[in-house]
């Protein structure tokens, strides 16, 4: 079966460190997005990628960046982790190739619980 | 998202009752998408919305869109305890925008035996 996963869950890093965040579909599909998720924010986008060699920021970029050279993967990386990037990570992706409607429902990974100290 | 308001923020039934959750826009709906979260893991895609007066189901799980008023709401019938968890709308307002969706806070449904 078609999923998505993450790796690692959990991560415990210091501050200032480069981490990185991978993301892997099987889905085939073309779009894929980075989230992170806090108490009273909600869901707030990071970056998110139509295809290969396209990426674009959301609105909380600051501090993250994503490369994607396949279809498959979007690894998202923070160059200097802070403590305020503490959070829940979820990768997702979805097929449509434009506009709202069917196939825009975007499929979600497990999460990354990442801590920084 | 502020463009996106759910409500209520939580709630707790009693196992067996009814109960529904509302999901607002502030702008113009091209699409809503019902997700459900247990704590610790990611999204459940329960259903999409597109149409006005549109009505979709997934189980005991029904949801309504209005159009008129820009709002979607969910409803749970015969609640049991595989119900609980938090609830997102996520709301597509830019038909043009390829598959960014936004979201809002989260409805936490706690079922009481």
């Amino acid at each position: 079966d078609a999923e998505i996963t993450q790796s690692p869950r959990h991560k415990i890093t210091e501050t200032g460190r480069q981490v990185t965040l991978a993301c892997h579909q099987t889905w085939n599909h073309n779009n894929m997005f980075w989230y992170r998720q806090d108490l009273g924010h909600g869901l707030r986008l990071i970056h998110y990628s139509y295809g290969v060699q396209d990426t674009n920021k959301g609105e909380v970029s600051d501090g993250y960046s994503v490369s994607r050279s396949n279809t498959e993967d979007l690894p998202l990386t923070l160059e200097s982790a802070a403590s305020s990037q503490t959070s829940v990570y979820f990768c997702a992706s979805s097929e449509s190739a434009g506009g709202a409607g069917p196939g825009n429902e975007q499929f979600f990974g497990p999460g990354t619980r990442l801590t920084v100290l | 998202s502020q463009e996106l308001e759910q409500s209520p923020q939580s709630l707790i039934v009693q196992e067996g009752k009814n109960l529904t959750i509302n999901c607002t826009s502030s702008k113009t709906l091209y699409g809503l998408y019902w997700y459900k979260q247990k704590y610790g893991e990611g999204l459940i895609f329960l259903m999409m919305l597109q149409k006005g007066g549109e009505e979709k189901s997934h189980e005991k799980i029904t949801a309504k869109l209005d159009e008129k008023k820009q709002q979607s709401s969910l409803h749970i019938t015969a609640s049991q305890p595989s119900h609980a968890g938090i609830y997102l709308c996520g709301a597509d307002i830019e038909p043009s925008s390829a598959s960014k969706i936004i979201f809002g806070s989260g409805t936490r449904l706690s079922i009481r035996p």
